[in-house]
């Protein structure tokens, strides 16, 4: 049974790069939730995929988009990338887009460096 | 604003001791606490769910307690392993949305 998997596992880019980083939920979840994990700090919301669409969306701007496919794998898209944009981001999936109760399945993140 | 917060920042235990994990929150209206466990590079794993009429639950070495009056929450870890080394965040839903703590970062020393 396969876990939530993320890809690239390490990315560095340069300032005002474009970045995009993949996940796949855990066989059988259908909604995929994405977050940022600062270094010493604990992950911050940045948006919920359900159904391909946005179901919710953390206090994070425009730049970070997103996208869920038909397979219910997702994508995290971060335009005109800033220094301070350097984390862990953590793609994290469960079941029915129910939010109560909801146990999260997270991936083993992507650490984007910028530089 | 819903804020969850973690006590201490940071611990040092010998194998083998007990250590308690506090978590304080103001998320309201209140579904759910959980605890996670994160290992160094890797994604955070679920340790126990507490919901408002729970006041107690057990994984293994691992308890946590839920003071819904009160708003408090710990996690109790009995007798300490090297592989207990870890972040070990607290997480609270209220409203359809998790509030994450910053996380306490538990060494265990041989």
């Amino acid at each position: 049974d396969a876990g939530v998997t993320q890809s690239p596992t390490h990315l560095i880019k340069t300032r005002g790069q474009q970045v995009t980083l993949r996940c796949s939920p855990k066989s059988g979840h259908d909604t995929v939730s994405w977050y940022q994990q600062a270094l010493g700090q604990g992950p911050q919301f940045i948006f919920q995929y359900y159904e391909e669409e946005e179901r919710q969306r953390g206090n994070f701007p425009d730049r970070f988009s997103g996208h869920q496919f038909p397979n219910y794998s997702s994508e995290l898209n971060v335009n005109a990338l800033l220094l301070g944009d350097s984390a862990l981001y953590l793609c994290a999936s469960s079941l029915g887009g129910r939010t109560t109760n909801e146990k999260l399945f997270f991936g083993s993140g992507t650490q984007l460096s910028v530089l | 604003k819903n804020q969850v917060e973690q006590s201490p920042q940071s611990l040092i235990i010998l194998e083998g001791k007990n250590c308690t994990l506090q978590c304080n929150y103001t998320v309201s209206p209140f579904s759910n606490l959980r605890w996670y466990k994160q290992d160094t590079g890797r994604g955070p794993v679920s340790l126990t769910i507490m919901t408002f009429s729970e006041n107690t639950k057990s994984n293994g070495r691992y308890t946590a307690t839920l003071d819904a009056d009160t708003k408090q929450s710990s996690l109790h870890i009995t007798a300490s392993q090297l592989s207990d080394s870890a972040s070990y965040i607290c997480v609270v839903m209220g409203a359809g949305k998790s509030t994450f703590g910053d996380g306490t970062t538990l060494t265990v020393k041989p």
